[in-house]
């Protein structure tokens, strides 16, 4: 295993409300993405990290803020979530270019 | 912007059966990764193909790369319910930092 952890892994919340999803690594890996994966849109990247406090959106950024204060940490926020941001979340690490290990994925449900 | 085509979207197959997976892409690659994604997991790494018309070999899965790196298939030889997954193809884009996915070929092997 990659040494790569989601926290939490499953969270109900309602609309509006603010979530702060944890990607957690032990492999010192410069790179660090989130992704979103929905049925008939595959895995969709959100943002990326390619550095402490470095980081750069992906297609689907709009709603979701990161932010990366330590080389292991790299967090996802939905500021206000809403019914479409409904989705598995899974971060990622690896070496640009190279193979990204995956985490186990957190499953969010906006109602 | 670098697409990848994978077909087909769903294959439903009886166990011993054999079978091919396609990802395309009108776009050249310097290499494709395939993952393979049990449900209620993050996808994890089969194989990276970098040479045109590598052929790599994983048990009973069959990697080739194209001769003008635009396309990869997978072929697996009489398939198992252990097979059963989500495979994912996956390309470098240009810039090198993050990976290009296809949307996947969901694959059912019954016995």
């Amino acid at each position: 295993d990659a040494g790569i952890t989601q926290s939490p892994r499953h969270k109900v919340t309602e609309t509006g409300t603010p979530v702060t999803l944890r990607c957690h690594q032990t492999e010192n890996h410069r790179y660090m993405y989130w992704y979103r994966q929905d049925p008939g849109h595959g895995l969709r990247l959100i943002h990326y990290s390619y550095g402490v406090k470095d980081t750069d959106k992906g297609e689907v950024s709009d709603g979701y803020s990161v932010s990366r204060s330590k080389t292991e940490d790299f967090l996802l926020t939905l500021e206000s979530a809403t019914s479409s941001q409904t989705s598995v979340y899974f971060c990622a690490i690896g070496r640009r270019g190279d193979t990204q290990y995956f985490g186990p994925g957190t499953r969010l449900t906006v109602l | 912007t670098q697409l990848l085509e994978q077909s087909p979207q769903f294959l439903s197959i009886q166990e011993g059966e054999n079978l091919t997976v396609y990802c395309n892409s009108s776009s050249v690659f310097s290499s494709l990764q395939w993952y393979r994604q049990e449900p209620g997991e993050g996808p994890v790494l089969l194989v990276t193909v970098v040479t045109g018309g590598e052929v790599k070999k994983l048990k009973r899965l069959t990697f080739q790369f194209g001769d003008a790196r635009k396309d990869s298939s997978l072929h697996i030889t009489a398939a198992q319910p252990g097979d059963t997954g989500l495979y994912l193809c996956a390309g470098p884009e240009t810039s090198g930092s993050r990976l290009t996915f296809g949307e996947g070929t969901q694959l059912t092997v019954n016995p």
